[in-house]
């Protein structure tokens, strides 16, 4: 069964540094999403992208936060200067509605994000 | 913007009894809610769903209701089994008026033990 895939696992880096957190959406799927989960809270949206543009994105999806589509399968999240309170599990999640309207959306396995 | 409530927080049951688990929403236009089950240090993962279209969907021991007019939804669990024990969320997709499919505001999570 096709799933979604997230590199790296796991991503420490210092204050005010950039990361970039990559994913690879299930490949028929048009709806790409990104998600942040801060340890032993819920999971909060932060921005969805479909037609190579940005469809929402939260208050917490400030400037800096980007996302980007580079080719066909890549799906980005970058953070230009990362903040201690940026530490968190990041979810990528692709959904296709298809001909069926189904919303189901399939989450990758995360990316822990730690600011030092 | 949506917002959605659950609980309990955490819920603790004896093998073999059903567990319910209960959350509101608030944007009424809101047409999909899906329930996530997420295990320690893993990607959330879509147990069941249900659109505003219908009141209840049951697969094998897990049901969804949905009262749209009260706007809250509930998960039922019967004949709980250790296995079952982890992070429920619910979650509610309100439309997204460009177009494009709706993020999921997630409510805060309840962590269903399962005692043998």
């Amino acid at each position: 069964e096709p799933e979604v895939t997230q590199t790296p696992s796991h991503q420490v880096t210092q204050m005010g540094q950039e990361v970039i957190l990559r994913c690879v959406p299930i490949s028929n799927h048009l709806y790409f999403y990104w998600y942040r989960q801060i340890l032993g809270q819920k999971v909060e949206f932060l921005v969805s992208f479909y037609n190579n543009e940005i469809s929402e994105k939260s208050e917490i999806f400030d400037d800096q936060f980007s996302v980007e589509r580079p080719d066909g399968s890549n799906f980005t999240l970058k953070i230009r200067s990362t903040k201690l309170e940026d530490s968190a599990m990041y979810f990528c999640a692709s959904s296709d509605r298809g001909l069926a309207g189904v919303d189901e959306q399939f989450f990758g396995p995360g990316t822990r994000l730690t600011v030092l | 913007g949506e917002n959605v409530e659950q609980h309990p927080s955490t819920l603790s049951v004896q093998e073999g009894d059903s567990a319910v688990i209960k959350c509101t929403y608030s944007d009424s236009a809101s047409n999909y809610f899906p329930w996530y089950k997420q295990e320690l240090g893993k990607r959330p993962q879509l147990i069941i769903d249900i659109r505003s279209n219908v009141g209840e969907k049951k697969d094998q021991r897990i049901a969804v209701t949905l009262n749209k007019t009260a706007k809250h939804f509930s998960l039922h669990i019967t004949e709980t089994q250790p296995e079952d024990s982890a992070v429920y969320f619910c979650a509610a997709s309100p439309p997204n008026y460009g177009g494009s499919q709706g993020n999921l505001i997630f409510g805060k999570g309840t962590k269903l033990s399962v005692k043998p």
